[in-house]
């Protein structure tokens, strides 16, 4: 079954830092692009970062450009997400995604992210 | 950034009848690949969300018929032609064309 299954989200107070982890099984890892995308609570989704399959192409969303950083370790089929410098703002549900073709087409549970002092 | 404009935002439904989402961009979605990135999204209640179509009209594996998706350049819809209950959710378009992708506002399907 494929499959992804994110990990990390706790409680932390604003300017803190937190790592999200996602693991994934039942396919190659390594042959996809991956990405982060976050939803706050009761709101809509928001891109967050990609990277490709061997980290040489790496995105991120405007809104976290320099506090947060994406990066995967593909021999432990393991993707994450470095927070830094958290803002309340950033308070929200992370979800892990497979990119097939431009297209989402594998989502993990997602693990709630939360900015609050 | 390209925006993307779902409407309506809210569609109260009748069961076994049809619904209908539009999608509109702020900017043309045709990759310089001549591909066109926009996906439609189902996210029920408290679930992740699951792709639905891809590329304008392609319907993701274990995706029902009833669903269709159509459109080109900046104008897309989400067709379902005879609405159950379990389609009860969430509905939203992404584009992956442009970086950032972005996603639309959300649809919400009310029966």
């Amino acid at each position: 079954e494929v499959q992804l299954v994110e990990s990390g989200g706790v409680v932390v107070q604003p300017g803190g830092s937190l790592r999200l982890s996602c693991v994934a099984s039942g396919f190659t890892f390594s042959d996809y692009t991956m990405h982060w995308v976050r939803q706050a609570p009761g709101k809509g989704l928001q891109w967050v970062s990609l990277i490709t399959w061997n980290g040489g192409v790496i995105k991120y969303a405007d809104s976290v450009k320099g506090r947060f950083t994406i990066s995967r370790d593909n021999g432990k089929n393991s993707l994450y997400l470095q927070m830094n410098s958290l803002r309340t703002e950033d308070t929200a549900f992370y979800y892990c995604t497979k990119d097939t073709s431009n297209a989402f087409d594998v989502w993990g549970q997602g693990t709630l992210a939360t900015v609050s002092s | 950034d390209i925006v993307l404009t779902q409407t309506p935002l809210s569609s109260p439904v009748t069961l076994g009848q049809p619904a209908s989402i539009s999608c509109r961009s702020s900017q043309s979605l045709v990759h310089s690949d001549g591909n066109t990135y926009l996906s439609w999204l189902q996210q029920r209640p408290g679930q992740p969300p699951r792709l639905l179509i891809y590329q304008i009209s392609n319907r993701f594996s274990g995706v029902p018929d009833r669903f269709s998706g159509s459109g080109a350049g900046t104008d897309f819809t989400l067709k379902i032609s005879r609405v159950e209950v379990e389609d009860v959710g969430v509905y939203y378009c992404m584009q992956a064309t442009h970086f950032p992708h972005s996603f639309g506002q959300g649809t919400r399907l009310e029966i």
